[in-house]
């Protein structure tokens, strides 16, 4: 069936650095995408979204770009601090406003 | 979190046994969600509801049960049927309408079967 894939599970950057994490999918349905930011034992915080008639977006600190041509989703984000250290996944929406699937997770440390 | 509140954050439950997980959201919001996360695993849907008095389930309803009586209020019950009960819970609410994609979390329950 489709799914939302991400190239890299781990990723270890040191604090300051930009980062950038990224995220394979594969329902050509999809038009709308988001990024969310899991700390350990909390819920997944909303982070940025973008829909497919964008091919970047910007928020504080971080940027998503959407290439729908290769159906790839990233988020980067602007000199990494430590609090940025959590599991981030996407997540698309296959078409549909009611339902969203989510990606496993790549998580960030980052190192002071 | 958002105006999303799950209760209790740790459950424990012994075998055998139907426990409730409570969610709660005082954002006007008409659609609930929730979702199974175990470790190294993305969110997986066990049931969703858009509107009161509507359900549906997801990817993994079998063994577990909701009711949606009140927009506010979504709870899912795990019952005995359930053979790996063992996970995170996460609700999640969005609002409904064009253009609502975006789902937003509560801060979670963590259950554990003794």
């Amino acid at each position: 069936g489709e799914s939302v894939g991400l190239h890299l599970p781990t990723l270890s950057v040191q604090e300051g650095d930009n980062s950038i994490i990224n995220c394979a999918y594969s329902n050509s349905a999809s038009d709308y995408f988001i990024w969310y930011k899991q700390e350990s034992g909390k819920g997944p915080q909303f982070i940025i979204d973008i829909r497919s008639n964008m091919d970047k977006r910007q928020g504080q600190r971080v940027t998503v770009l959407l290439n729908k041509t290769v159906k790839h989703l990233s988020l980067q984000i602007a000199a990494t601090q430590p609090g940025d250290s959590a599991v981030y996944f996407c997540a698309e929406n296959g078409g549909s406003n009611y339902k969203l699937t989510f990606g496993k997770g790549t998580l960030l440390t980052v190192n002071p | 979190d958002g105006g999303i509140t799950q209760s209790p954050k740790y459950l424990f439950r012994k075998e055998g046994q139907n426990v409730t997980l409570s969610c709660e959201q005082n954002l006007n919001h008409d659609a609930m969600y929730w979702y199974r996360q175990d470790p190294g695993q993305g969110l997986r849907l066990i049931y969703y509801s858009q509107i009161v008095n509507d359900f549906q389930k997801g990817d993994i309803a079998e063994g577990y049960s909701v009711s949606r009586e009140k927009k506010e209020s979504f709870p899912l019950t795990v019952t005995s049927a359930q053979k790996n009960p063992t996970a995170f819970y996460l609700c999640a609410s969005r609002t409904s309408g064009a253009g609502t994609d975006t789902q937003y979390f509560g801060p979670g329950t963590r259950l554990t079967v003794l």
